[in-house]
This record gives structure tokens, sequence and C-alpha cells, in this order.
């Protein structure tokens, strides 16, 4: 059971420059989150997904795009990278009203 | 909005110590609300989820009151240790979705 994991570890990107950060989990868990934290700050939450097929904004939802088609997957994809998207990103999972499970984060760069 | 506001922003003690870490929160309308240690460069680990029907929960040398009214929750340390020293991040789950985070309480233990 390895839990929430996310791919890669660690990115550097180039301003205009796109890419998709992976987030699996394997506890069955109907809720997904995508959330950034910035330094010195607490989490906050940029698309979170209640179930295969459905999927709504959080609070910073702007310059991201995701996507749930399987329980397991919910990848978070950057369009156009700007200095403002460097962060450390981190995906979580959970029951409906539970506790909340999260990955090992991905940290990215954008120069 | 919800707001969560953690004090101190940073402490430090000696080990042995007992010690309380201060959560607030300006929305008493919670489903509930969880506790959460962060490793420099690391993710999250749970500590406790503490349920809005829960006045406290405990496992091992930590425990976690909740007071909904008065939008209050304590992390209590016992007999902290240097292996204790993290950063400490309350949120509460208030739409029954995402959490929303303090900013946390970064603890020193000194041996």
């Amino acid at each position: 059971n390895a839990g929430v994991t996310q791919t890669p570890k660690f990115r550097i990107l180039k301003i205009g420059q796109s890419m998709t950060l992976q987030c699996t989990q394997d506890m069955n868990h109907n809720y997904m989150y995508w959330y950034r934290q910035d330094p010195g700050m607490g989490l906050k939450l940029i698309y979170y997904s209640v179930g295969a097929g459905i999927t709504d904004k959080g609070e910073v939802p702007n310059g991201y795009n995701v996507s749930r088609s399987t329980t397991e997957d919910f990848p978070l994809r950057l369009e156009l990278a700007a200095p403002s998207q460097t962060s450390v990103y981190f995906c979580a999972s959970s029951r409906t009203l539970a506790e909340q499970y999260f990955g090992p984060g991905t940290r990215l760069t954008v120069t | 909005k919800q707001e969560v506001t953690q004090i101190p922003a940073a402490l430090s003690v000696p080990e042995g110590e007992n010690l309380v870490l201060n959560c607030s929160f300006t929305d008493s309308a919670i489903y509930n609300l969880q506790w959460f240690r962060q490793d420099p460069g690391k993710g999250l680990t749970s500590l406790l989820l503490i349920q809005s029907s829960q006045r406290e929960q405990t496992s091992g040398r930590l425990n976690a009151s909740l007071d909904k009214s008065s939008g209050r929750s304590t992390l209590y340390i016992a007999a902290s240790q240097p292996g204790d020293s993290a950063t400490y991040l309350c949120a509460v789950n208030q739409a029954g979705t995402a959490l929303i985070f303090g900013k946390g309480t970064t603890l020193s233990v000194s041996s």
C-alpha cells in the first residue's frame, strides 16, 4: 500500500513551458485534491475532485487544469508556466469527510 | 471567509517540556479539524483528526482538543523530544471537501 504518490519530485521549467504533475493513490479514495504551498505559508487549494469525471475549482485555480478519468489518478496540468507558479505542489486524497492523506510533494521552479 | 490562525509562529523549548500549540478559526461551522506535522522539505503527515462532534483525540504523547463554539483547537505535546522538531499545521474542513490551513507553528526542541 503506497498511499499517495507524486511524480516528479523536482522540476525546473522555463517561462511559457507546460508540464503535467502526476498523482496516484491506491486507497480507493473518492476525493482527491491539489494544493500548493508557498514559503512560510499554509497550503492553498487549487482543484479538487469528488470522483472520476467530477472536478471543481479551489481557491487558486488560474493557470492550472485537471482531469479525473479514474479513481486512482488525478493529474495537474500547468499551461504556459509563469514565475508565480514556483511553489511546492501537494496531492492528497480522502474518503468523504475523513482524514486526508498527502503525497510527498513536487518542488517546481519556473525561471 | 474562513481564516485559520496559528500562534505562536515559532517555539523553542528544552527537551522534556510539555507544550501547547494553538489554532483558531473564524467560522465555527466545520466538519472536522486535522493536525499535521511537516518536516523540512517533506510532505505532510497526519497526526490527529477531530470530528466536529468530538472534544478531543489522543495519540501517544499527543492530545488535540476542539472547542467549536469558541473557534479554537490546541495540540498538546507531552515530554517533548528533539525528534518532535518540525512545523505543525492545523487545518479545518468547512465545506466537506478541501482543507483550509493555518500557516503553521515551527517547533524546535533542544537536547
